[in-house]
């Protein structure tokens, strides 16, 4: 079973951020957070991962609190094309991953 | 750098069938992991390959199997299908190495297998 919760859906308003907020109270010390989205009718993309401090990439921002238990993924300035299910999940690195139902992400125009 | 590729896109079989699907990771990608994804139960892990070896397993029957070649390259095999075996099949390639720069994962476009 997946370690994280997530909202099943959430809107934001385009040029605007998108914070996509990741409960995973059970992360055991040498677990990562991955952020991964999948766009309508394509595979999965990966966004970021961290374990404890906070990251950032040219798509994202992660923010991890400091007791771990908890995480948002931040889009700096959404756009149309950010519309996708964006899936939370800690995991050991290179085992396996286990996708929840994640967050549906609407970008309104 | 090419990316993932899985050969064929889209697939209909009938019941009772055996299918193989095929998976070409980024070059110098020695694991490749299996998806199945269906509406009802979401995105689900199959198996996953490093180095020619089965290094992790999801709880799917036994009529789910897997290879990798020496190459990298990986199929998959479902035989005795089901109506329910209907899904996006997804393969992804990393690394595979623990503590690398970039240990993610990256996903083909799948294949759609359709069983009637």
């Amino acid at each position: 079973d997946a370690k994280t919760t997530q909202p099943t859906s959430m809107d934001c308003a385009e040029g605007r951020a998108a914070n996509l907020p990741c409960n995973h109270s059970t992360i055991s010390g040498n677990e990562y957070v991955y952020w991964y989205r999948q766009i309508h009718s394509q595979g999965p993309q990966y966004i970021i991962h961290g374990l404890k401090n906070n990251e950032t990439n040219e798509m994202a921002s992660l923010i991890i609190t400091e007791d771990r238990k908890s995480s948002t993924l931040i889009l700096p300035h959404a756009t149309l094309r950010d519309t996708a299910v964006y899936y939370c999940i800690v995991r050991v690195r290179d085992d396996k991953i286990i996708f929840g139902k994640g967050t549906r992400l609407h970008i309104l125009p | 750098k090419a990316g993932v590729t899985q050969t064929p896109r889209y697939l209909i079989k009938t019941r009772g069938q055996q299918v193989t699907l095929s998976c070409s990771p980024i070059s110098g990608h020695r694991s490749v992991s299996w998806y199945q994804q269906t509406p009802g139960q979401g995105l689900q892990f199959l198996f996953e390959y490093f180095s020619e070896t089965q290094r992790n397993k999801g709880n799917f029957p036994g009529r789910f199997s897997g290879r990798q070649f020496s190459n990298s390259r990986s199929e998959m095999n479902v035989s005795t299908l089901e109506l329910g075996d209907s899904a996006l099949y997804l393969c992804a390639s990393s690394s595979g190495v623990a503590g690398g720069p970039r240990d993610e994962q990256f996903f083909g476009p799948g294949t759609r297998l359709t069983v009637l």
